[in-house]
């Protein structure tokens, strides 16, 4: 099945910019989306269809997708954006969706 | 848009345990659900998906053949009978909207409930 590598954590000052990365084979294929959970909450989606957000996502957060590499960009960031983040796309071979490890988003 | 789940408890190895998800705020029949869990200290796993019309389901290698999903549109309510638990079932199990009434049509899941914990020990 496919299998989506996501670094296990990321550490950034406030005000700098994050990126976290989500590597799968020829991942520009797939639509990636992003979910962002904080501590004894329950996933929340940020991203869909690679750069797009929901309503109430702040424009500090943004996508892409090239290659075999997805990229979620927080810009600007903030102590509240502390969190784990996930990578997901559906697997069209297995017919179901699958989650990248997670990333843990350290704002020092 | 909100999502309930219920149901959890402490359950010995080999029992069955049934978890329920009420849905409201949406027209809950028009809309696929999932299941998705997350063992402590892990990441997200996909358990099961149903599509709006209940003629349409899919399940996790891990799971199928012990787990069933369910769902009464006349309840706002999905449901999950977990049977032949094992300890690796161990985690927080999230109901998951999807945007469709069919399971993955748009690849996402844009609302997730707050999530049940069953812990399978003896």
């Amino acid at each position: 099945s496919y299998v989506l590598t996501q670094s296990p954590a990321v550490s950034v000052a406030p005000g700098k910019t994050a990126r976290i990365t989500c590597g799968g084979n020829n991942i520009e294929s797939k639509s990636v989306s992003w979910y962002q959970q904080k501590p004894g909450q329950a996933p929340m989606l940020v991203i869909y269809y690679d750069t797009d957000r929901p309503s109430g996502i702040p424009e500090r957060f943004s996508g892409s997708n090239s290659g075999n590499t997805a990229t979620l960009t927080i810009s600007r960031v903030e102590v509240g954006d502390e969190a784990d983040f996930y990578c997901q796309v559906w697997d069209t071979s297995s017919l179901h969706p699958v989650f990248g490890g997670g990333t843990k988003l350290t704002v020092l | 848009v909100k999502l309930v789940e219920s149901g959890g408890a402490v359950v010995q190895p080999g029992g069955s345990l049934r978890l329920s998800c009420t849905a409201s705020g949406f027209t809950f029949s028009a809309y696929a659900m999932s299941w998705v869990r997350q063992a402590p200290g892990k990441g997200l796993e996909w358990v099961s998906g149903l599509s709006a019309s209940d003629d349409e389901t899919y399940y996790a290698d891990s799971v199928k053949g012990r787990f069933t999903i369910s769902r009464d549109n006349s309840k706002n309510t999905l449901y999950l009978q977990m049977n032949s638990l094992r300890p690796d079932d161990t985690a927080v199990y999230y109901c998951a909207k999807d945007v469709t009434g069919i399971v993955g049509a748009m690849g996402y899941f844009e609302f997730w409930g707050q999530g049940t914990l069953v812990p399978v020990s003896s």
